[in-house]
């Protein structure tokens, strides 16, 4: 069945860097985009970013760029996100999701399926 | 940083019917960008619920439906029942970015 499944989640000083990947299966990796998302406790879903299917692309939340990394192999159909200068407010689950195909442009693609997350804990 | 608003909060009693609404600017829904909703059971990762403005994946009860009218669009739950309690969020597209709403908590009465 479609699948992804986050690891690499942990317990990380301020300001260290911490390397979260995803492993996809079930379905042709190379066709779709993916995205990490995150959801700090108790808080809402907040968009981390995203890589285009052959990587060309890739997109930010301001509140992580310059710090976040997102990266794919898909020879091995893996996602990453390198997570450098981590904050305390990065503490969250981060998901893997995979971009949907929509018949009308990749601006209407939804997200499914979801992983079932990875939690990551940025303290001292 | 939220650019969909969502209501906090929504209740209904068993069989009623509720509504969630979504307000975005016209620079992702009424730039007319497809709205999407997940929803989020205790404990659980998101899970699509509505795609492209108002289509259910298959295994969603019809209870649920969605539309879109101009910067906003909502999320209806019809006969309400328990295991509908969960958060809702709505999302779309933005500028090369995606974004959610707030969030909406729906409990059951």
């Amino acid at each position: 069945q479609v699948q992804v499944v986050e690891s690499g989640g942990g317990v990380v000083q301020p300001g260290r860097s911490l390397r979260l990947s995803c492993t996809a299966s079930g379905f042709t990796f190379t066709r779709h985009g993916m995205h990490w998302v995150r959801q700090a406790p108790g808080k809402g879903l907040e968009w981390v970013a995203i890589i285009w299917s052959d990587g060309s692309k890739k997109y930010y939340a301001e509140s992580v760029k310059g710090r976040f990394t997102i990266s794919r192999d898909n020879s091995k159909n893996m996602l990453y996100l390198q997570m450098d200068s981590l904050r305390a407010e990065d503490t969250a689950v981060y998901y893997c999701v995979r971009d949907s195909i929509a018949p009308r442009g990749f601006w209407h693609n939804w997200f499914a399926p979801w992983g079932q997350g990875t939690l990551v804990t940025v303290s001292s | 940083q939220s650019v969909l608003t969502q209501p906090p909060s929504v209740s209904g009693a068993p069989g009623q019917r509720v509504t969630i609404s979504c307000a975005g600017s016209s620079s992702n829904i009424g730039a007319g960008y497809d709205v999407h909703w997940y929803q989020q059971l205790p404990g659980t990762a998101p899970k699509v619920l509505i795609f492209g403005n108002n289509n259910r994946p298959s295994g969603v009860p019809d209870r649920f439906s969605g539309s879109k009218s101009g910067t906003s669009a909502s999320l209806a739950i019809t006969g309400l029942q328990a295991e509908d309690e969960a958060d809702y969020y709505c999302q779309s597209y933005d500028n090369n970015l995606r974004v959610f709403g707030t969030g909406t908590k729906v409990t059951v009465l």
